[in-house]
């Protein structure tokens, strides 16, 4: 079955902390996203990866395709990186596969 | 920046009522897709359209479903008869290259409430 899975479920940080979120899937992929969903409920595509490693501002995103693992990392967080990371995979055809998200919440 | 559109933002209906859920991709894509999300639930994909026609679509798609595209702009999609477990945010997203190699744009989705 192709699962997709997030770690952790919940984060809570202090602004200026180093954020780590982690993604595995069962199978290999032809590609990786990582989305993130607003507290009212709009979702932005933050990267697509199929290989290596991705940078924007803060956020920096890699894949691992031999362990069918990737992160999400964003440096120097701050209040308003508080949502919903979201990781969410495709195999191939036109569908993702989501994960159940990690609610990050960043206090001052 | 462009970006894709839906509408209504939330709609309330009542058990067996048709609805519509409209949106407006963003213009020089060519791959548009519906998903959905049941309250405390993950995103699920519901279809895939390209070329005027479904190219992919998942088990929750039954006939009570369909989709269109009538005038080269809007994606529409339609549930015949709504259930109660129907209620839930609906996303449009549109891409310009195929769903496993393209980014996605998702709309601020259409949150459908079945009473």
């Amino acid at each position: 079955k192709n699962e997709v899975e997030q770690s952790p479920q919940n984060l809570t940080a202090q602004e200026g902390e180093f954020i780590t979120i982690n993604c595995s899937y069962s199978v290999g992929i032809s590609a990786l996203h990582w989305l993130q969903q607003h507290p009212g409920g709009g979702i932005v595509s933050l990267f697509m990866l199929s290989s290596g490693k991705k940078k924007h501002g803060r956020l920096i995103a890699t894949i691992n395709i031999q362990e069918k693992h990737s992160s999400l990392h964003i440096t120097a967080s701050h209040p308003r990186d508080s949502a919903v990371y979201i990781c969410a995979v495709s195999y191939n055809t036109d569908k993702l596969i989501f994960g159940t998200g990690t609610r990050l919440q960043v206090f001052p | 920046e462009p970006e894709v559109t839906q509408t209504p933002s939330h709609q309330v209906t009542q058990m067996g009522q048709e609805v519509i859920l409209r949106c407006v991709p963003i213009s020089n894509h060519l791959y548009f897709y519906w998903y959905r999300q049941i309250l405390g639930q993950k995103v699920e994909f519901l279809v895939s359209f390209y070329n005027n026609e479904i190219s992919e679509k998942s088990e929750i798609f039954d006939d009570q479903f369909s989709v269109e595209r009538p005038d080269g702009s809007n994606f529409t999609l339609k549930i015949r008869s709504t259930k109660l477990e129907d209620s839930a945010m609906y996303f449009c997203a549109s891409s310009v290259l195929r769903g496993s190699t393209g980014e996605l744009f998702f709309g601020e989705g259409s949150r459908l409430t079945v009473l």
